[in-house]
């Protein structure tokens, strides 16, 4: 079956470290999608990708960046991590179709930065 | 600024009852909406979806109701079961973006 897998599930790390999270589906989807979700706040959408080499900024994408160099995947990386970027984050994919499409979203990764 | 907006964080509902989940957007370019379900430690699922052609999209005990006038859009969800407690999350796009914008999230709870 086909699916979107996110490593790792949980991470802790240093403020000012570089982290990068892990999004790979087999879903053969053009669009991939990461999103944090944070009390109070839902999903937020922190980039996007509508196929290999294209990447766009979503609304909350100050301190992150992705990199898309094949269909499959779409690292998120945290450049140099903050407090502010404790969440949970969740990758999601799409297929292109014009008009009517749903992301399937992987089971996310709960990353805490002290 | 929340183009998708879901007011009320919580609901409470008796098992065989309806529930009833609000949302509300403020971007009157979007022309599909979606539903998804979320339980702890999992990845949202979706649910159901309509467009915005369209006033009302049934599915099973599922239905969502969309007022374009108003902006407005409700899940309904008859019978209730102990099951469907989860978070809610309403979600927007603009057709050929296929970027979904989300709400807030509305936690259910259903009650024997």
């Amino acid at each position: 079956d086909a699916e979107i897998t996110q490593s790792p599930r949980h991470k802790i790390t240093e403020t000012g470290r570089q982290v990068t999270l892990a999004c790979h589906q087999t879903w053969n989807h053009n669009n991939m999608f990461w999103y944090r979700q944070d009390l109070g706040h839902g999903l937020r959408l922190i980039h996007y990708s509508y196929g290999v080499q294209d990447t766009n900024k979503g609304e909350v994408s100050d301190g992150y960046s992705v990199s898309r160099s094949n269909t499959e995947d779409l690292p998120l990386t945290l450049e140099s991590a903050a407090s502010s970027q404790t969440s949970v984050y969740f990758c999601a994919s799409s297929e292109q179709v014009a008009g009517e499409s749903e992301a399937f979203f992987g089971q996310g990764t709960r990353l805490t930065v002290v | 600024d929340q183009q998708v907006k879901q007011n009320s964080p919580s609901l409470s509902v008796q098992e065989g009852r309806i529930s009833i989940l609000n949302c509300d957007y403020t971007n009157s370019m979007f022309d599909y909406f979606l539903w998804y379900k979320k339980y702890p430690a999992e990845g949202p699922t979706f649910l159901i979806s309509i467009s915005s052609i369209k006033d009302k999209n049934e599915d099973g005990r599922f239905t969502v109701f969309l007022n374009k006038s108003a902006k407005h859009l409700s899940l309904h969800i008859v019978p209730s079961q102990p099951g469907d407690s989860a978070v809610y999350f309403c979600a927007a796009s603009v057709t050929n973006t296929d970027k979904l914008i989300f709400g807030t999230g509305t936690r259910l709870q259903v009650f024997p």
